[in-house]
């Protein structure tokens, strides 16, 4: 178990560029999850994967955003046109199933220029 | 709404002293509870959960929560603190209502601890 790792750990941007992000869970993890953390906050939630398909999806998730998981396997999160607002740490966690404790990863530090 | 409201942004105890950090939830059905520590540019460690078992919840580093259902609360101590302790703590809920599935999560309290 190498838990979850995340990359790129920073990423620095200017704004209206397009960014992806790449997670992987904990291999044997059903449920993948992505929240957003700025300074200063606790994290919110933006989507979350059970296996490859997406069933949730918060109002902060614009329609700039947007989360795969295509094999059920690593999950990819993607912002087009970014905005000095999206400027955060992205964190992923994956869990073994619904209810059970989640596991983060270190995060990817956003910053838009 | 569902929230989670952690009382005082910081906390500052001596090394050796008791730590208390406040967690207070909203919730019309017990949720399960959780409590993360989170080192600088690092991501979330879980201490220690609640999930209907036991009201007193013991976690690693020797923190441990006790659930009090009537005051909505999930407070976490630990009874000396380290050095090493100083980080930020996360209280978060998962609701039955949302089908357990996402964590909302306090504001956080930063934890300083002095020689």
């Amino acid at each position: 178990d190498t838990g979850v790792s995340q990359n790129p750990r920073h990423k620095i941007t200017k704004r209206g560029q397009n960014v992806t992000f790449r997670c992987d869970p904990i291999s044997e993890h059903n449920r993948l999850y992505w929240y957003r953390q700025t300074l200063g906050q606790g994290p919110e939630f933006l989507t979350y994967f059970q296996n490859e398909a997406q069933l949730e999806k918060s109002r902060l998730l614009s329609d700039r955003f947007s989360a795969e998981r295509p094999k059920g396997s690593f999950s990819t999160l993607e912002i087009q046109r970014t905005e000095q607002g999206d400027s955060a740490m992205y964190l992923c966690a994956s869990s073994w199933k619904q209810g059970y404790e989640q596991y983060f990863g270190p995060g990817t530090r956003l910053t838009v220029t | 709404a569902q929230s989670v409201t952690q009382l005082g942004s910081h906390v500052s105890v001596s090394e050796g002293a008791l730590v208390l950090l406040r967690c207070n939830y909203s919730s019309s059905v017990p949720p399960y509870l959780f409590w993360y520590v989170q080192y600088p540019n690092q991501g979330l460690q879980l201490l220690l959960k609640y999930t209907s078992a036991a009201t007193l919840v013991k976690g690693i580093n020797g923190f441990e929560a006790e659930f009090k259902k009537s005051e909505t609360s999930f407070h976490l101590t630990k009874p000396s603190a380290h050095m090493s302790d100083a980080a930020e703590y996360f209280c978060a809920v998962s609701h039955p209502q949302g089908g357990y599935n996402k964590l909302i999560f306090g504001a956080g309290t930063r934890l300083a601890v002095h020689p």
